[in-house]
């Protein structure tokens, strides 16, 4: 069975950093593409970045590029979001997503990202 | 960025009752077409994919078509678990864009 599980998420301040974690399981990790999805509260969703089976190659949005990293560790069987500069509008639950048919096949519970004073 | 215009924005159905879902994409993005459900407080599952293929364990009561550049999302004899937000993927080209969701209740 497949399974993601996110972590790391939580309060933090704007113009501060914060990186999340993505367990994966049930699944061989280094043969899928991943991304990350999010969705602002009582919003709609939102794509934020994807990386190749390999991570050679990334994709991010615009709102995001330069400011957000996403990277993973084969080895560990993980998926990361490194945010910087962070932004009120970054507010949102954050989901891991694997890539499949569909584009994002399998998703994470979410974690929740607040960024305020 | 290509844009998916997803009406209706919500609606209420019948139990056993027949609902459509439409998107209309701003381009030509071929079958690069998927729908997900996302019930209250849990992450989105993928119901259709290609446009008209139906995902791994979804009932048949759901499913999928393409007039050119408008999407379908069909639910035959509507049942209680159905109801929830339903969103439409373009993942022709990035930013991959969802449309702004539909809010299926019961009446």
């Amino acid at each position: 069975e497949v399974q993601l599980v996110e972590s790391g998420g939580g309060l933090v301040q704007p113009g501060r950093s914060m990186k999340l974690s993505c367990a994966a399981s049930g699944f061989t990790f280094s043969n899928y593409g991943m991304a990350w999805v999010r969705q602002a509260p009582t919003k709609g969703l939102e794509w934020v970045a994807t990386i190749s089976y390999d991570g050679s190659s990334t994709y991010y949005r615009d709102s995001v590029k330069g400011r957000f990293t996403i990277s993973r560790d084969n080895a560990k069987s993980t998926l990361y979001l490194q945010m910087n500069s962070l932004r009120s509008e970054d507010t949102a639950t954050y989901y891991c997503t694997r890539v499949g048919y569909g584009l994002f096949a399998y998703w994470g519970q979410g974690t929740l990202v607040t960024v305020s004073s | 960025d290509i844009q998916m215009t997803q009406s209706p924005a919500s609606l209420s159905a019948s139990l056993e009752e027949i609902v459509t879902i439409t998107c209309q994409a701003s381009q030509d993005i071929g079958n690069y077409l998927s729908w997900y459900q996302q019930k209250p407080g849990k992450s989105p599952q993928l119901l259709i994919h290609s446009a008209t293929s139906l995902a791994d364990g979804v009932p048949s009561r759901f499913s999928g078509s393409r007039s050119g550049t408008q999407y379908s999302l069909k639910i035959n004899r509507l049942q209680v678990e159905d109801t929830g937000i339903y969103y439409c993927l373009q993942h022709y080209s990035a930013p991959y864009t969802f449309g702004a969701g539909t809010k299926l209740e019961l009446k």
